[in-house]
């Protein structure tokens, strides 16, 4: 079965301080998908980034980075200078995308509140 | 990637009343997803919907309490029956993109049951 923990539950931050936040997930899949979302307080959830299971570069975007490490199963997500619109919950989720659909559903983290005072 | 259109936005319901919540995709899918996330809670897995056939249900949801219609590759309806305030959450839709092994949502339904 598929797991994914975000140990952190909130985070405070003042504005322009570098934010990292955690993923550790679980599968017995070689192909998996990886992705962030956030959700801000409207409600909506917006994607971030997906990443499979066997690209392990490192991606930026932005003030928006992601470090994949598959020898620790992490899929860390740092905000650097940090930004009130930044406040959200942050989702950490996997999808076992295996050869049939039926095991392409969605695990989601308990999700990380970030709060990004002025 | 697909555009999903979720109806109502909110709503504030009787208890015991029963509601339903749409889903139109822009595009045809196979496969539409229905999660719920309680309040301060992660998202959930309800069901999963295939056109032309019943909806996978997860553990702990069960159609009689959560039935849904899949009559098209472009439209789901969820109904949350015979309400609790315990099913006050936000429902949202999801579907799969093929081409780019992504997921998108619809924007939710924030459900208050009093």
């Amino acid at each position: 079965a598929q797991k994914v923990t975000q140990a952190q539950t909130e985070i405070s931050v003042v504005e322009k301080e570098d934010v990292t936040l955690d993923c550790v997930y679980e599968t017995r899949d070689t192909t998996y998908y990886l992705f962030w979302y956030k959700q801000p307080p409207s409600g909506e959830l917006v994607f971030l980034i997906r990443r499979n299971s066997f690209d392990e570069q490192n991606e930026i975007s932005g003030r928006y980075s992601w470090n994949f490490q598959k020898s620790t199963s992490s899929f860390n997500f740092t905000i650097t200078a940090s930004q009130v619109v930044d406040s959200a919950v942050y989702f950490c989720a996997l999808s076992e995308w295996g050869f049939t659909e039926a095991n392409s559903k969605l695990t989601f983290g308990k999700g990380i509140t970030l709060s990004v005072r002025p | 990637s697909a555009v999903i259109s979720q109806k109502p936005s909110r709503d504030i319901c009787q208890r015991g009343t029963s509601l339903t919540i749409q889903c139109q995709v822009d595009s045809q899918v196979t496969m539409m997803f229905w999660y719920r996330q309680q309040p301060g809670q992660s998202l959930t897995l309800i069901a999963t919907a295939n056109q032309g056939s019943e909806a996978t249900y997860e553990s702990g949801f069960v159609i009689d309490k959560f039935p849904i219609s899949r009559p098209n590759l472009t439209f789901s309806t969820l109904t949350v029956s015979n309400m609790s305030p315990e099913d006050s959450s936000i429902y949202l839709c999801s579907v799969r993109d093929r081409g780019t092994y992504g997921y998108t949502f619809g924007s939710g339904t924030r459900l208050t049951v009093v």
